[in-house]
């Protein structure tokens, strides 16, 4: 399989429910990303990693936490989340985050998360 | 903090036209970085054209180009013989470091 993958597609969850969600890129990259995406919104960067270190957490509330054990997989833990939690939950990669490259970043087909 | 304005919540354009897309946003920046990206629905966003603050000349790839006029700190793409294909979402962004902001979009519809 090639390029970013992300499981489950579509995630049904209680507010008291602990859950995860899966990345996984088959690019050979450094950086991984975890964004948000709702309706009307910008796309909103939650946490970044570069190398497995986590190098960026844009004031994300701690029942969302990320876990980059290695270069090629991402997880986003879910916990006690909230009805304003449900979102598109889209992973990307790029090469690194060497300064002075525009690299491109590979997107996910993402997790469609619904919080009842 | 920099934000990034997309003015056109939606667009359309006659197949084989042209439609420009416009783009502003915000920072004190002036080394930084500029794409705009495609969402079609139900599929993966995927990159159309990137530009480099501190070059001067206008990224084009192929039927896509932009207008990117730093000191009116605007990014605009250009989409020259529209296809059925070009249909999509459509987001400009911005990366300055480990940052990455991007606009709410502009849902693009292309008449046949």
């Amino acid at each position: 399989e090639t390029g970013v993958t992300q499981t489950p597609r579509h995630l049904v969850m209680g507010m008291t429910n602990k859950k995860s969600l899966k990345c996984e890129q088959h690019l050979g990259h450094n950086a991984m990303y975890w964004y948000k995406q709702s309706a009307k919104k910008p796309l909103e960067l939650m946490f970044v990693y570069n190398f497995k270190e986590q190098t960026e957490n844009n004031s994300v509330p701690s029942r969302f936490s990320p876990e980059c054990p290695n270069s090629s997989h991402l997880f986003l833990h879910l916990h006690t989340l909230q009805p304003e939690d449900s979102a598109l939950y889209l992973c990307a990669s790029s090469q690194d985050l060497a300064s002075g490259r525009a690299d491109e970043q590979f997107f996910g087909p993402g997790t469609r998360l619904t919080v009842l | 903090a920099q934000t990034v304005t997309q003015s056109q919540p939606e667009m359309s354009v006659q197949e084989a036209e042209t439609v420009t897309l416009s783009c502003t946003y915000d920072t004190s920046e002036s080394d930084y970085y500029l794409f705009w990206y495609k969402q079609p629905p139900s599929r993966q966003m995927i990159l159309v054209i990137r530009q480099e603050a501190y070059k001067q000349q206008n990224a084009t790839e192929n039927r896509f180009s932009v207008n990117f006029q730093k000191a009116a700190k605007s990014f605009s793409l250009k989409i020259s013989d529209s296809q059925l294909g070009d249909a999509a979402m459509y987001f400009c962004a911005y990366r300055r470091g480990n940052q990455f902001y991007f606009g709410t979009g502009t849902s693009l519809t292309v008449i046949p």
